[in-house]
Protein backbone atom coordinates (compact mmCIF):
# COMPACT_ATOMS: atom_id res chain seq x y z
CA UNK A 1 0.00 0.00 0.00
CA UNK A 2 1.37 4.10 -0.25
CA UNK A 3 3.20 5.22 2.28
CA UNK A 4 3.13 8.55 4.02
CA UNK A 5 2.90 11.09 1.30
CA UNK A 6 4.33 15.09 1.85
CA UNK A 7 3.68 17.87 -0.43
CA UNK A 8 5.34 19.66 -1.45
CA UNK A 9 9.10 18.30 -0.53
CA UNK A 10 10.68 21.68 -1.01
CA UNK A 11 9.53 25.23 -0.20
CA UNK A 12 11.44 28.61 -0.19
CA UNK A 13 10.00 31.23 1.82
CA UNK A 14 10.92 34.42 2.98
CA UNK A 15 10.26 35.84 6.97
CA UNK A 16 7.47 37.25 7.44
CA UNK A 17 5.22 34.95 5.42
CA UNK A 18 3.12 31.92 5.92
CA UNK A 19 3.16 28.42 4.71
CA UNK A 20 1.11 24.86 4.61
CA UNK A 21 2.00 21.44 4.55
CA UNK A 22 0.24 18.53 3.71
CA UNK A 23 0.59 15.01 4.70
CA UNK A 24 -1.71 12.08 3.83
CA UNK A 25 -1.43 9.21 5.65
CA UNK A 26 -1.04 5.35 5.05
CA UNK A 27 -4.83 4.21 4.35
CA UNK A 28 -6.25 3.21 7.19
CA UNK A 29 -3.96 5.30 10.01
CA UNK A 30 -6.13 7.79 11.74
CA UNK A 31 -3.51 9.23 13.68
CA UNK A 32 -0.65 12.03 12.27
CA UNK A 33 2.54 13.72 14.10
CA UNK A 34 4.36 16.27 13.20
CA UNK A 35 7.54 16.70 13.54
CA UNK A 36 10.80 19.38 12.82
CA UNK A 37 14.02 18.10 12.57
CA UNK A 38 16.91 20.42 12.42
CA UNK A 39 20.88 19.83 13.04
CA UNK A 40 21.88 18.39 16.42
CA UNK A 41 18.03 18.49 17.49
CA UNK A 42 17.03 15.63 16.52
CA UNK A 43 13.01 14.96 15.57
CA UNK A 44 11.23 17.76 17.85
CA UNK A 45 7.53 17.04 18.49
CA UNK A 46 5.26 19.91 16.98
CA UNK A 47 1.91 17.66 17.98
CA UNK A 48 -0.38 14.90 17.34
CA UNK A 49 -3.95 14.59 15.89
CA UNK A 50 -6.25 11.44 15.98
CA UNK A 51 -9.74 11.71 14.87
CA UNK A 52 -9.39 15.27 13.73
CA UNK A 53 -8.62 16.47 17.36
CA UNK A 54 -4.88 17.51 18.26
CA UNK A 55 -4.49 14.88 21.21
CA UNK A 56 -0.64 16.10 22.42
CA UNK A 57 1.25 19.33 21.47
CA UNK A 58 4.87 20.24 22.01
CA UNK A 59 6.60 23.06 22.97
CA UNK A 60 6.13 25.96 20.26
CA UNK A 61 4.88 28.75 19.48
CA UNK A 62 1.13 29.46 18.37
CA UNK A 63 2.70 30.30 15.08
CA UNK A 64 2.93 26.47 14.43
CA UNK A 65 -0.98 25.01 14.25
CA UNK A 66 -2.69 22.02 12.44
CA UNK A 67 -5.27 20.13 11.73
CA UNK A 68 -6.83 17.19 10.31
CA UNK A 69 -9.46 16.31 8.40
CA UNK A 70 -12.09 13.50 8.26
CA UNK A 71 -10.02 11.28 5.71
CA UNK A 72 -6.88 11.61 8.22
CA UNK A 73 -5.01 14.03 5.88
CA UNK A 74 -3.33 16.45 8.05
CA UNK A 75 -1.74 19.91 7.43
CA UNK A 76 0.22 22.02 9.28
CA UNK A 77 0.77 26.10 8.98
CA UNK A 78 3.38 28.39 9.83
CA UNK A 79 2.63 31.66 10.22
CA UNK A 80 5.04 34.98 10.47
CA UNK A 81 7.97 32.94 9.27
CA UNK A 82 11.69 33.13 10.86
CA UNK A 83 14.84 32.06 9.90
CA UNK A 84 15.04 29.75 12.22
CA UNK A 85 11.96 27.58 11.33
CA UNK A 86 14.13 26.32 8.41
CA UNK A 87 13.72 22.30 8.86
CA UNK A 88 12.84 19.51 7.39
CA UNK A 89 9.50 18.86 8.55
CA UNK A 90 8.43 15.46 9.43
CA UNK A 91 4.69 13.71 8.94
CA UNK A 92 4.41 10.18 10.37
CA UNK A 93 0.97 8.30 10.80
CA UNK A 94 0.17 5.34 12.60
CA UNK A 95 -2.94 3.09 13.35
CA UNK A 96 -3.92 4.03 16.57
CA UNK A 97 -2.53 6.65 19.00
CA UNK A 98 0.06 4.90 20.87
CA UNK A 99 -2.00 2.48 23.06
CA UNK A 100 -0.16 -0.59 24.48
CA UNK A 101 2.60 -1.65 22.53
CA UNK A 102 4.12 0.78 20.43
CA UNK A 103 2.34 1.45 17.68
CA UNK A 104 4.63 1.94 14.79
CA UNK A 105 5.03 5.20 13.24
CA UNK A 106 5.35 5.57 9.44
CA UNK A 107 7.08 8.72 8.43
CA UNK A 108 7.45 10.63 5.10
CA UNK A 109 10.25 11.33 3.22
CA UNK A 110 9.75 15.16 4.66
CA UNK A 111 8.83 18.93 3.51
CA UNK A 112 12.58 20.92 3.44
CA UNK A 113 11.67 24.75 4.71
CA UNK A 114 14.02 27.36 3.76
CA UNK A 115 13.26 30.62 5.46
CA UNK A 116 15.24 33.92 3.54
CA UNK B 1 14.01 19.93 28.39
CA UNK B 2 15.80 17.35 26.36
CA UNK B 3 14.21 13.83 27.69
CA UNK B 4 16.20 11.35 25.77
CA UNK B 5 19.90 11.98 24.82
CA UNK B 6 22.35 10.63 22.22
CA UNK B 7 25.52 12.21 23.11
CA UNK B 8 27.85 10.90 20.32
CA UNK B 9 27.14 12.96 16.80
CA UNK B 10 28.74 10.37 15.20
CA UNK B 11 30.07 6.92 14.92
CA UNK B 12 32.47 5.02 12.91
CA UNK B 13 33.17 1.00 12.41
CA UNK B 14 34.92 -1.30 10.34
CA UNK B 15 32.60 -3.48 8.12
CA UNK B 16 31.89 -6.81 9.97
CA UNK B 17 32.22 -5.44 13.40
CA UNK B 18 29.99 -4.22 16.47
CA UNK B 19 28.30 -0.95 16.00
CA UNK B 20 27.34 -0.03 19.69
CA UNK B 21 24.78 3.15 19.85
CA UNK B 22 24.01 4.64 22.64
CA UNK B 23 20.97 6.58 24.36
CA UNK B 24 20.46 7.65 27.72
CA UNK B 25 16.60 9.03 29.19
CA UNK B 26 15.99 11.05 32.20
CA UNK B 27 12.14 10.15 32.58
CA UNK B 28 12.11 6.96 34.35
CA UNK B 29 8.16 6.91 33.50
CA UNK B 30 8.47 5.93 29.76
CA UNK B 31 6.77 2.80 28.94
CA UNK B 32 8.51 1.65 25.35
CA UNK B 33 12.14 2.79 23.77
CA UNK B 34 12.81 2.56 19.75
CA UNK B 35 15.36 2.84 17.37
CA UNK B 36 14.82 4.70 13.78
CA UNK B 37 16.77 4.62 10.88
CA UNK B 38 16.79 7.71 8.56
CA UNK B 39 18.72 7.78 5.10
CA UNK B 40 18.92 11.39 3.53
CA UNK B 41 16.32 12.06 1.92
CA UNK B 42 14.28 9.75 3.26
CA UNK B 43 11.69 10.06 6.74
CA UNK B 44 12.89 7.89 9.81
CA UNK B 45 12.12 4.18 9.56
CA UNK B 46 11.31 2.19 12.38
CA UNK B 47 13.83 -0.38 13.39
CA UNK B 48 13.17 -2.39 16.66
CA UNK B 49 11.80 -1.30 19.84
CA UNK B 50 11.79 -2.73 23.52
CA UNK B 51 9.09 -2.67 26.30
CA UNK B 52 10.04 -1.14 29.66
CA UNK B 53 9.51 -4.47 31.52
CA UNK B 54 12.68 -6.33 29.16
CA UNK B 55 15.78 -6.07 28.95
CA UNK B 56 16.95 -7.07 25.74
CA UNK B 57 15.45 -7.29 22.35
CA UNK B 58 16.88 -8.92 19.46
CA UNK B 59 15.94 -8.99 16.05
CA UNK B 60 18.03 -10.20 13.34
CA UNK B 61 21.31 -8.46 13.39
CA UNK B 62 19.82 -5.98 15.51
CA UNK B 63 19.57 -6.09 19.10
CA UNK B 64 18.47 -3.29 21.76
CA UNK B 65 19.51 -3.40 25.56
CA UNK B 66 17.91 -1.91 28.38
CA UNK B 67 19.39 -0.69 31.86
CA UNK B 68 16.37 0.85 33.31
CA UNK B 69 18.38 1.71 36.74
CA UNK B 70 20.90 3.95 34.19
CA UNK B 71 17.97 4.82 32.33
CA UNK B 72 20.09 3.74 29.59
CA UNK B 73 19.78 1.87 26.65
CA UNK B 74 21.88 0.70 23.66
CA UNK B 75 21.32 -0.75 19.81
CA UNK B 76 24.08 -3.47 19.03
CA UNK B 77 24.59 -3.77 15.06
CA UNK B 78 26.56 -7.20 14.36
CA UNK B 79 28.34 -7.29 11.76
CA UNK B 80 27.55 -4.18 10.66
CA UNK B 81 27.23 -3.65 6.65
CA UNK B 82 28.09 -0.15 4.63
CA UNK B 83 24.05 -0.59 4.04
CA UNK B 84 23.89 0.32 7.86
CA UNK B 85 25.24 3.55 7.38
CA UNK B 86 22.74 6.27 8.24
CA UNK B 87 21.36 8.51 11.18
CA UNK B 88 19.78 6.02 14.12
CA UNK B 89 17.33 8.29 16.38
CA UNK B 90 16.92 7.08 20.06
CA UNK B 91 13.18 7.81 20.95
CA UNK B 92 10.71 6.72 24.02
CA UNK B 93 7.55 7.42 24.66
CA UNK B 94 4.73 6.88 27.59
CA UNK B 95 4.80 8.18 31.15
CA UNK B 96 3.74 12.02 31.58
CA UNK B 97 4.42 12.61 27.73
CA UNK B 98 1.41 10.22 26.70
CA UNK B 99 1.12 9.38 23.49
CA UNK B 100 4.06 11.54 22.42
CA UNK B 101 6.84 9.89 21.16
CA UNK B 102 10.07 12.00 22.40
CA UNK B 103 13.30 11.46 20.14
CA UNK B 104 17.21 11.83 20.79
CA UNK B 105 18.80 13.73 18.50
CA UNK B 106 20.31 11.04 16.31
CA UNK B 107 23.92 9.55 15.93
CA UNK B 108 25.41 8.89 12.37
CA UNK B 109 27.05 5.73 11.66
CA UNK B 110 29.30 5.29 8.81
CA UNK B 111 30.30 1.54 8.57
CA UNK B 112 33.43 1.35 6.24
CA UNK B 113 33.87 -1.35 3.87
Amino acid sequence: KAGVTQTPRYLIKTRGQQVTLSCSPISGHRSVSWYQQTPGQGLQFLFEYFSETQRNKGNFPGRFSGRQFSNSRSEMNVSTLELGDSALYLCASSKEPGQGAPDTQYFGPGTRLTVL
Amino acid sequence: DQQVKQNSPSLSVQEGRISILNCDYTNSMFDYFLWYKKYPAEGPTFLISISSIKDKNEDGRFTVFLNKSAKHLSLHIVPSQPGDSAVYFCAAKGGTGGFKTIFGAGTRLFVKA
